[in-house]
């Protein structure tokens, strides 16, 4: 099946960092979203992208959907103890075969440097 | 706006026994999904429908079954529960606006976890 590779699987911060993580594809999608998730709560929509080099900002986070459609990233300026969490990309298709089926990277943890 | 809700939110079983997920969603949406999480990992679908009596599978249906005969409740059944199905159980929703139209981001559940032993 189709997979997305998400990077790195986990990172430290520290307060005032600017992060970043993205996903890599082999095959093409039409919309690219980025989730968080806290401990015992399901996915929260962070961004969502629909065209091939958007850039699109909320707050703190810009991600953007690559040209080549394969692939988005996620920055996150000047960081915060509250932006710990696992952060998930998901490439979806809108159209043909499982519609709205989305498929999920791994994850990328975030924890606060000890 | 309860958005989609989940119950239980913890649940053991012992290997054979069966138990319904519950989900339901007040939002109208059309679509409506059933994730495991498992450690480490992203969400993998497990089924999926597209309306009230539609449903299908998808990446790892094996061992669940569901049903949808309203738009609001999609619950996921365990018939003989296996140690390989402890899990975090999302439900999610999402409206679709038509072919060649994209559809609405997921809203999730806050979890089922569920435990096999």
């Amino acid at each position: 099946g189709q997979q997305l590779n998400q990077s790195p699987q986990s990172m430290f911060i520290q307060e005032g960092e600017d992060v970043s993580m993205n996903c890599t594809s082999s095959s093409i999608f039409n919309t690219w979203l980025w989730y968080k998730q806290d401990p015992g709560e399901g996915p929260v929509l962070l961004i969502a992208l629909y065209k091939a080099g958007e850039l699109t900002s909320n707050g703190r986070l810009t991600a953007q959907f690559g040209i080549t459609r394969k692939d988005s990233f996620l920055n996150i300026s000047a960081s915060i103890p509250s932006d710990v969490g696992i952060y998930f990309c998901a490439g979806q298709r809108a159209y043909g075969g499982s519609q709205g089926n989305l498929i999920f990277g791994k994850g990328t943890k975030l924890s606060v440097k000890p | 706006n309860a958005g989609v809700t989940q119950t239980p939110k913890f649940r053991i079983l012992k290997i054979g026994q069966s138990m319904t997920l519950q989900c339901a969603q007040d939002m109208n949406h059309n679509y409506m999904y059933w994730y495991r999480q498992d450690p480490g990992m992203g969400l993998k679908l497990i089924y999926y429908s597209v309306g009230a009596g539609i449903t299908d599978k998808g990446e790892v249906p094996n061992g669940y079954n569901v049903s949808r005969s309203t738009t609001e409740d999609f619950p996921l059944r365990l018939e003989l529960a296996a140690p390989s199905q402890t899990s975090v159980y999302f439900c999610a929703s999402s409206y679709f606006l038509g072919t060649g139209l994209y559809n609405s981001p997921l809203h999730f559940g806050n979890g089922t976890r569920l435990t096999v032993t």
